[in-house]
């Protein structure tokens, strides 16, 4: 049983298209986050819902915009997108306290 | 800001041998994360520790949050734990933010 799950595994695009990017959690967590790692490997949080309300807006592009279906569901949308955007995108939740990631979106715009 | 810095940076080690790797932060943390970043980039939890001593196997970890530092111990390594190990927290009056550290990047020879 799959706990964060994203799809899909692997995103080649070109520069300009625009993009989603799906996250769905079976833990009953209440919070859902996406982070970005990029090619140094390094982490940074970008957004988070709470019971589907934005609670964290780092300073992303506003090209990236999350939308929350429901409480299991984080989808990461992406408009006109740049070859800076080119990373892994992570998907985690929680409760209060630890957080669970998913297996990561490799994003490659052309 | 915040700062989270994980130290060394690179660590070579031979089958068997210990290590220790280190954490050290700049503020008061909520909560403290160890991960392992396995070669096919998934993020894997390891301790869930934001004060204390956990041990689970040949990993163990220790966070003495009044002093801004946690270490996670390897024991009698082996190849299958080569990756990065990140170490993330949450601070302040934010409880979901989680600040990665830069990562340990670990090569375990046989």
């Amino acid at each position: 049983d799959t706990a964060v799950s994203q799809t899909p595994k692997y995103l080649v695009t070109q520069m300009g298209n625009d993009k989603s990017i799906k996250c769905e959690q079976n833990l009953g967590h209440d919070t859902m986050y996406w982070y970005k790692q990029d090619s140094k490997k390094f982490l940074k949080i970008m957004f988070s819902y709470n019971n589907k309300e934005l609670i964290i807006n780092e300073t992303v592009p506003n090209r990236f915009s999350p939308k929350s279906p429901d409480k299991a569901h984080l989808n990461l949308h992406i408009n006109s997108l740049e070859l800076g955007d080119s990373a892994v995108y992570f998907c985690a939740s929680s409760n209060v306290g630890e957080q669970f990631f998913g297996p990561g979106t490799r994003l490659t715009v052309l | 800001g915040i700062q989270v810095e994980q130290s060394p940076p690179d660590l070579i080690l031979q089958e068997g041998a210990n290590s220790t790797l280190r954490c050290n932060f700049s503020d008061s943390v909520n909560n403290l994360q160890w991960f392992h970043q396995n070669p096919w980039g998934q993020l894997i939890n390891l301790f869930y520790i934001p004060s204390g001593t956990k041990q689970n196997g040949r990993l163990s970890a220790t966070t003495v949050a009044t002093e801004r530092y946690s270490l996670l111990y390897i024991s009698s390594s082996q190849t299958t734990d080569s990756g990065v190990y990140f170490c993330a927290g949450t601070f302040g009056g934010s409880q979901g933010n989680l600040i990665f550290g830069k990562g340990t990047k670990l090569s375990v020879k046989p």
